[in-house]
C-alpha cells in the first residue's frame, strides 16, 4: 500500500547530540513537509520541499536541517542548536499535479531529551 | 505572512450540530483545508475549499469566503467518536501550508 513511513516512532536525544528523523513516501508526491507539534498545540512548519534538491524554511527552521536528494525521502536533522527539541514531529507529502491537494501524514516521531 | 485563528475548545452534545470557525490572513492564498486529529495520532484530511461556498461531504461540510478570510467546518449528527481536534490550514505562495492551533471538540452524551 502507498503511504508515508516515519521512523523511529520514539527517539531520545542526549545533550549536544544531533539526531535524524526519517521520512519516506511511495506516493510519488513532489511536495514534502516537516511539522512540529507541542502538547495541546497546532502544527508548526519547520521545512518544506516542492521538488528534489530544493527546500524552503518554514516558520521555525532554526536548529533544524533537511535534505531532499531523492523524491521519496525527506530526512530531518535536529541539531544541538535546537535547545527545546522535545515534541511530536510529523512528516507529510502532497501531490502538486493539477493544483492543491491534501497532505498525507506519517504516524509521527516523538522526540525526547535524555 | 500567515495568521490563522480558531477557538481553542468547544463542547457539544451527541446528536447536535456544531460549527467551528476559522479566520485567516494568508499571502498568496490558494485554498483552505480542514483536518481531524485524534489525540496522539496524525491528522487526517476532511475537506478542501478553494472557491467561495459550501462543500458538503456526508456529516461534514466546509464553507469558505475568500473576501472575508473566513471559513467554517460544520459537523452534523455528532457522535462520540467526533471528539478530536479540528485543524484549519491554509495554502499560500510556493505551496506553503500553514496550520492554525486547532480546536479541541468534546462531544458529551
Amino acid at each position: 500500500d502507498g503511504g508515508i513511513t516515519q521512523s523511529p516512532k520514539y527517539l531520545f536525544r542526549k545533550e549536544g547530540q544531533n539526531v535524524t528523523l526519517s521520512c519516506e513516501q511511495n506516493l510519488n508526491h513532489d511536495a514534502m513537509y516537516w511539522y512540529r507539534q507541542d502538547p495541546g498545540q497546532g502544527l508548526r512548519l519547520i521545512y518544506y520541499s516542492q521538488i528534489v534538491n530544493d527546500f524552503q524554511k518554514g516558520d521555525i527552521a532554526e536548529g533544524y536541517s533537511v535534505s531532499r536528494e531523492k523524491k521519496e525521502s525527506f530526512p530531518l536533522t535536529v541539531t544541538s542548536a535546537q535547545k527545546n527539541p522535545t515534541a511530536f514531529y510529523l512528516c507529510a507529502s502532497s501531490d502538486q499535479t493539477g493544483g492543491s491537494q491534501p497532505q498525507h501524514f506519517g504516524d509521527g516521531t516523538r522526540l525526547s531529551i535524555l | 505572512g500567515q495568521n490563522i485563528d480558531q477557538p481553542t475548545e468547544m463542547t457539544a452534545t451527541e446528536g447536535a450540530i456544531v460549527q467551528i470557525n476559522c479566520t485567516y490572513q494568508t499571502s498568496g492564498f490558494n485554498g483552505l483545508f480542514w483536518y481531524q486529529q485524534h489525540a496522539g495520532e496524525a491528522p487526517t484530511f476532511l475537506s478542501y475549499n478553494v472557491l467561495d461556498g459550501l462543500e458538503e461531504k456526508g456529516r461534514f461540510s466546509s464553507f469558505l469566503s475568500r473576501s472575508k478570510g473566513y471559513s467554517y467546518l460544520l459537523l452534523k449528527e455528532l457522535q462520540m467518536k467526533d471528539s478530536a481536534s479540528y485543524l484549519c490550514a491554509t495554502q499560500g505562495g510556493y505551496q506553503k501550508v500553514t496550520f492554525g492551533t486547532g480546536t479541541k471538540l468534546q462531544v458529551i452524551p
